[in-house]
């Protein structure tokens, strides 16, 4: 069935460093993709999506770009900060939405 | 902002006992699912609901599950006699459209402790 995979974490990041975190999905359809952010102690909000294979999307400096030729949706960010210390979830839209298992990201200062 | 809203926040329950999760979604939702994550886990699909009936439920969805629609603004999850192995938090979720395209907006979660 279709399922996403996320690097493993947790990742630490000093302030200003560059941020990857890898993802890769299987479906058997055309799916739509999703970047989910859960900050402590909070739910889950979209972050970003893409909808269709070379698409870019991009939010608070994030971004990630649909790659239909090796099936994978990177999240990127040039500089974090301390407030993007989060759990970021790469998820897959064809129906149901389903999620890869989660990236704990904690930024140093 | 319209929110999708959940109560409880936290509840603490005794292995067997009726645990009944409520949720507002945002109002001109038509669409409406539930989520868990185990903690440490991943989010994982329970169940997806529109039209007062079952669109889709995962194998996690067993017989001790339902949902219902009471009224023009709550959407609920029972589980009917709790396990151990339910604690998890649970999500629920609503959307616009039943597109692929679409977003889901999701509530803060109500944590749900079995002892």
């Amino acid at each position: 069935g279709d399922s996403v995979t996320q690097m493993e974490g947790p990742v630490t990041l000093s302030e200003e460093a560059f941020l990857t975190i890898n993802c890769t999905y299987t479906a058997t359809g055309y799916p739509s993709l999703f970047w989910y952010v859960q900050y402590p102690g909070e739910g889950l909000q979209l972050l970003l999506k893409a909808t269709k294979a070379d698409d870019k999307g991009s939010n608070k400096g994030f971004e990630a770009t649909y790659r239909k030729e090796t099936t994978s949706f990177h999240l990127e960010k040039g500089s974090v900060q301390v407030s993007d210390s989060a759990v970021y979830f790469c998820a897959l839209r064809w129906g149901k939405l389903i999620f890869g298992q989660g990236t704990e990201l904690s930024v140093k200062p | 902002e319209p929110e999708v809203t959940q109560t409880p926040s936290h509840q603490v329950t005794q292995m067997g006992q009726e645990v009944i999760l409520r949720c507002v979604p945002i109002s001109n939702h038509l669409y409406f699912y539930w989520y868990r994550q185990i903690l440490g886990q991943k989010v994982e699909f329970l169940v997806s609901f529109y039209n007062n009936e079952i669109s889709e439920k995962s194998e996690i969805f067993d017989d001790q599950f339902s949902v219902e629609r009471p009224d023009g603004s709550n959407f609920t999850l029972k589980i009917r006699s709790t396990k151990l192995e339910d604690s998890a938090m649970y999500f629920c979720a609503s959307s616009e459209l039943d597109l692929n395209t679409g977003e889901l907006f999701f509530g803060e979660g109500s944590r749900l402790t079995v002892l």
